[in-house]
């Protein structure tokens, strides 16, 4: 599975919008971006996922670039039980096997009030 | 639909003893996979169960096995624990739907070994 690189931490204010870049250089044509959060205390949770094209769901959206070497994780009015972890992941996607996640140190966002 | 559930949420054993964890996947879900958490490694994959069979696995010692049973539900058993092993153990589920796979955790089982 591809590295990812994450800031460490960002601030962001209640209400505003959040974006949490990831830099994954060495990404492959069949790899997928795949984020997931964990809040203290708690299990991760996924969020979203994407091959190159944006993509939008109920609790974010993911924006690729052309050349798939990073992307940048929305949240569009965050609030503080937003206040997470959050990590960018790049794996294969396949039918079977291999389900295993390569977690890295990911961001810690903090929503301020 | 309910969320995947883990048995105990907290758990205090001391070295040497053995100790085996309960997950419960979200109905439907065949495959589950156990992680395993502590604040110096992170988050690192012991191993994945699908249909009763380990399909993937970790870089963890062979005191940490797992089995999974015919309802999906998984096991994880740790024997001779060790310091070291104090963790927080998360599983995970995942539907068998066409290309990609998204994990979805329960709360895990919060472990120390004294």
């Amino acid at each position: 599975d591809a590295k990812t690189t994450q800031p460490t931490s960002m601030d962001c204010a209640e209400g505003r919008a959040a974006n949490l870049p990831c830099n994954h250089s060495t990404i492959s044509g069949n790899e997928y971006v795949y984020w997931y959060r964990q809040i203290h205390s708690q299990g991760p949770q996924y969020i979203i996922h994407g091959l190159k094209n944006n993509e939008t769901n109920e609790m974010a959206s993911l924006i690729i670039t052309e050349d798939r070497k990073s992307s940048t994780l929305i949240l569009p009015h965050a609030t503080l039980r937003d206040t997470a972890v959050y990590y960018c992941i790049v794996r294969v996607g396949s039918n079977f096997g291999n389900e295993k996640l390569t977690f890295g140190t990911g961001t810690r966002l903090t929503i301020i009030p | 639909k309910a969320g995947v559930t883990q048995t105990p949420r907290y758990l205090i054993k001391t070295r040497g003893q053995q100790v085996t964890l309960s997950c419960s996947p979200i109905s439907g879900h065949r495959s589950v996979s156990w992680y395993q958490q502590t604040p110096g490694q992170g988050l690192q994959f012991l191993f994945e169960y699908f249909s009763e069979t380990q399909r993937n696995k970790g870089n963890f010692p062979g005191r940490f096995s797992g089995r999974q049973f015919s309802n999906s539900r998984s096991e994880m058993n740790v024997s001779t624990l060790e310091l070291g092993d104090s963790a927080l153990y998360l599983c995970a589920s995942s539907p068998e739907s066409t290309g990609l796979y998204e994990q979805y955790f329960g709360p895990g089982t919060r472990l120390t070994v004294t």
